[in-house]
């Protein structure tokens, strides 16, 4: 079974304060790609970052990182010094192939002012 | 660059009434798809179109049908609105191959079914 479980439902931080947003996924594949999305309060479902199986390399885009790793099965998303920007829904999200994608249910994050 | 297009952004029918969302990318990709989000539920694959001239049903096809009018246009139709159908719906485009399935999505069209 193919499953994507994010661990915490929401978060709550203030800003500056850095966060971690947990994904764990189920596969036997042996390929197999991994994505996160972020959904501001206006609606629109925004790429972040994709990572295919053979690639465990940590990856930074300015304030964003994410840690993927095999051994746990987790591909973790962090956010340096949060902004009140960064308030969004966040979706981890697994494709293996065919037409499906499986995506977790989301981690709401606030980040207070 | 505009990506994917889709309209209408908020739209209220009533029971039985028909419509068409509108879907257009500019990314020259051959796969298109159809999700519908609501709360609880996450997002649900309603069609999909692998390629121009195709379109397959998906977890939640009931109720919809599809046209992949050509490479770049892909149109959802509610031919007889049902409250059940009230959510919002995302038009995407996917970059397939070596990406896996890179899905990049409309800005969504809110629907209400009173």
């Amino acid at each position: 079974a193919q499953k994507v479980t994010q661990v915490q439902t929401e978060i709550s931080v203030v800003e500056k304060e850095d966060v971690t947003l947990d994904c764990v996924y189920e596969t036997r594949d042996t390929t197999y790609y991994l994505f996160w999305y972020k959904q501001p309060p206006s609606g629109e479902l925004v790429f972040l970052i994709r990572r295919n199986s053979f690639d465990e390399q940590n990856e930074i885009s300015g304030r964003y990182s994410w840690n993927f790793q095999k051994s746990t099965s987790s591909f973790n998303f962090t956010i340096t010094a949060s902004q009140v920007v960064d308030s969004a829904v966040y979706f981890c999200a697994l494709y293996t192939g065919g037409f499906k994608t499986i995506f977790g249910a989301g981690t709401r994050l606030f980040v207070k002012a | 660059n505009a990506g994917v297009t889709q309209t209408p952004k908020f739209q209220v029918l009533k029971t039985g009434q028909s419509m068409t969302l509108q879907c257009a990318q500019d990314m020259n990709h051959n796969s298109m798809y159809w999700y519908r989000q609501d709360p609880g539920m996450g997002l649900r694959l309603i069609y999909y179109s692998a390629s121009e001239g195709t379109t397959d049903k998906g977890e939640v096809p009931n109720g919809y049908n599809v046209s992949r009018l050509n490479k770049r246009e892909f149109s959802l139709r509610l031919e007889s609105a049902a409250p059940s159908q009230t959510s919002v719906y995302f038009c995407a485009s996917i970059m397939t191959g070596d990406s896996g399935n890179t899905i990049y999505f409309g800005e969504g069209s809110w629907l209400t079914v009173v």
